[in-house]
């Protein structure tokens, strides 16, 4: 069956570091989402990227879809506390399958 | 901005007993609600989808039975877990979806979660 990957599994990074987070599926998405899940909250959704090669900016957030719309990635400029927390990137084969989430990828800041 | 509410926020039971979960959309209809499991530093485990109207559909490996799913409404879902155990002790997100997976409004928006610990 269909599977997301993401990796790291864990980062943590000085404030002020850049930071990536990278989502690989096994198989062709016809979109793919992002979301932010802080500690002890739910998952909140960021975007959602359909285009091949799409690229979209959020202030400091920058989500790439890849050209084979099999892999996409998060960066995160100049990182801060605020950005602590979990990312997760969610999948879906067809507009009409289930998302499938990756397994997420934990992000600490050191202040 | 779409806003989905989940009640009771955390349970605590006693193994054997029923929980009933409830999730609504506040301020839209949500033809279509979801609702996921998600264990510690895990990700989220999609456990059923429910179409306002119709039966749930149920993921491999999770029983129908033990985890009733109600969607009476555009705007409430419901997930009952009966005779817990401790082993269903765990976090349940429902999410809605305002659309019926309309090519691009297919944007999920999570409540806030339930803990349910079963002793």
């Amino acid at each position: 069956g269909q599977q997301v990957m993401q990796i790291p599994q864990y980062q943590h990074v000085q404030e002020g570091e850049d930071f990536t987070t990278y989502c690989n599926s096994s198989t062709t998405l016809s979109n793919i989402q992002w979301y932010k899940q802080r500690p002890g909250g739910h998952p909140v959704f960021l975007i959602q990227l359909v285009k091949s090669g799409e690229v979209k900016k959020q202030k400091r957030l920058t989500f790439q879809f890849g050209e084979a719309k099999k892999n996409s990635s998060l960066h995160i400029t100049a990182t801060q506390t605020t950005d602590v927390g979990t990312y997760f990137c969610a999948g879906r084969k067809t507009s009409y399958d289930k998302v499938i989430f990756g397994p997420g990828t934990s992000l600490s800041v050191i202040p | 901005g779409a806003v989905v509410s989940q009640h009771p926020s955390r349970v605590i039971c006693k193994s054997g007993t029923s929980v009933k979960i409830e999730c609504r959309s506040l301020d839209f209809q949500a033809t279509t609600m979801f609702w996921y499991r998600q264990f510690p530093k895990q990700s989220l485990m999609l456990m059923a989808t429910s179409n306002e109207g119709s039966k749930a559909t149920y993921e491999q490996g999770v029983e129908k039975d033990k985890f009733l799913i109600n969607h009476a409404s555009l705007t409430l879902s419901t997930l009952t877990v009966t005779s817990a155990h401790p082993e269903d002790s765990s976090f349940y997100i429902c999410s809605a979806a305002p659309n019926r997976l309309i090519p691009g409004q297919d944007t999920q928006y999570f409540g806030p979660g339930t803990r349910l610990t079963v002793l």
